[in-house]
């Protein structure tokens, strides 16, 4: 079993809906978790940290953690076409490193 | 502007030649990272180092090499290249008292 858990995808949200990407960790030791969107050839961009339980949120963007549950979500609300692209979820772990999920692909259609 | 930078982007070379893809950042950074990527899929860690003189493997067995003499730079060296390691090589950095890391624009490596 993985440590970080994404489905691959791809996920296809209607331009304007809310897309939500889901990530599980399996670390209960995990305090930080954070999310980044990488455009294909592009390098990993850094969108949200999120530290404490409950909703975290910046512009069009929502965090959830549930470490209860162990689980991480990101809201993006109004889904543009800008906005496909894989989306990475990664946990500060108990061993001191992130620990990478695979990435789900979001596909906004126009 | 505080940054991090990767050169060279694009690199095609044939096999047996010795490579150092370049890694500097101007972020002030102790802990640097050497990730390898194919396309579409997940990131691998091949290298750390949480400061000068240190270096780590990471979780993805590479026949790369890394060294770090200077805070702001860490490079990394393929002896000898082979069609293998083709791939992307993403350089990383994060501050001393947080975890998020930063990325450089990646080297795409291309081994004939």
């Amino acid at each position: 079993q993985k440590e970080v858990e994404q489905n691959s995808g791809p996920l296809s949200v209607p331009e304007g809906a809310i897309a939500s990407l889901n990530c599980t960790y399996s670390d209960r030791g995990s305090q930080s978790f954070f999310w980044y969107r990488q455009y294909s050839g592009k390098s990993p961009e850094l969108i949200m940290f999120i530290y404490s339980n409950g909703d975290k949120e910046d512009g069009r963007f929502t965090a959830q953690l549930n470490k209860a549950s162990q689980y991480v979500s990101l809201l993006i609300r109004d889904s543009q076409p800008s906005d496909s692209a894989t989306y990475l979820c990664a946990a500060f772990g108990s061993n001191y490193q992130l620990i990478w999920g695979a990435g789900t692909k979001l596909i906004i259609k126009p | 502007e505080a940054d991090i930078y990767q050169t060279p982007r694009y690199l095609v070379i044939g096999t047996g030649k010795k490579i150092t893809l370049e890694c500097s950042q101007t972020m002030g950074h102790d802990k640097m990272y050497w990730y390898q990527q194919d396309p579409g899929m997940e990131l691998h860690l091949i290298h750390y180092s949480y400061g000068v003189n240190s270096t780590e493997k990471g979780d993805l067995s590479s026949e790369s090499t890394v060294s770090r003499i200077r805070t702001e730079h860490f490079p990394l060296t393929l002896e000898s290249a082979r069609p293998s390691h083709t791939s992307q090589y993403l350089c990383a950095s994060s501050g001393d008292s947080t975890y998020e890391q930063y990325f450089g624009p990646g080297t795409r490596l291309t081994v004939t």
